[in-house]
């Protein structure tokens, strides 16, 4: 069983929509958790960063984190065609693990 | 906004050889670099933690004697992948990192550099 797993979609939403992104894991241990965004041939951006569990609000995104699921989630509202990208999720302990990514795509 | 630059951006070298990459943030200082790669199609791996002034703590499963990491200066960490094979062509990502709180910290992102050994 992988340590991180993620949908690699790809997922397509029109403009404006409400978009969730998701991630689960196996280790118990993780403390840490992020979001990443990634365009293409750029090194990926931290979007959200979240310690143990709770949600976390910053502008359009919103992350979740329940541990007891082992589940988290990111919220985009309000989706722009800007947002198009590959989400990454991550997670850390005494390792970091990686989700393989989702690839968005807004359309206008 | 804070900005990391990587350098060289693209390099092919031979088989046998070494490499070294450059990680610079150019206009604040980090006092730890995070490097990475990703092979095509494959998430992104974190490799080590560099921190100024001290030895890289790599993760589980990265060879130190083969990828030498450097933090000399608050703004500089270097990575060289020693004896370079083909398996080791991938996409290496550096990051710079702000501490401000368990939950505050702000992490900037090199555009990678991408390694072809032939």
């Amino acid at each position: 069983q992988k340590e991180v797993e993620q949908d690699p979609g790809p997922l397509s939403v029109p403009e404006g929509a409400i978009v969730s992104l998701n991630c689960t894991y196996s280790n118990s241990a993780f403390q840490y958790f992020m979001w990443y965004r990634q365009y293409s041939r750029k090194g990926p951006e931290l979007l959200m960063y979240t310690y143990s569990s709770g949600n976390k609000e910053d502008g359009r995104f919103t992350a979740q984190v329940d541990k007891s699921s082992k589940y988290i989630s990111l919220f985009i509202r309000d989706s722009q065609p800007s947002d198009s990208a590959t989400y990454l999720c991550a997670m850390s302990g005494n390792q970091f693990y990686f989700g393989t990514g989702t690839s968005l795509t807004v359309i206008p | 906004g804070a900005v990391v630059s990587q350098h060289p951006s693209w390099v092919i070298c031979k088989s046998g050889t070494s490499v070294k990459i450059e990680c610079r943030s150019l206009d604040f200082q980090a006092t730890t670099m995070f490097w990475y790669r990703q092979f095509p199609k494959q998430s992104l791996m974190l490799m080590a933690t560099s921190n100024e002034g001290s030895k890289a703590t790599y993760e589980q499963g990265v060879e130190k004697d083969k990828f030498l990491i450097n933090h000399a200066s608050l703004t500089l960490s270097t990575l060289t992948v020693t004896s370079a094979h083909p398996e080791d062509s991938s996409f290496y990502i550096c990051s710079a990192i702000i501490w401000t709180g368990p939950n505050t910290d702000t992490q900037y992102f090199g555009p990678g550099t991408r390694l072809t050994v032939l």
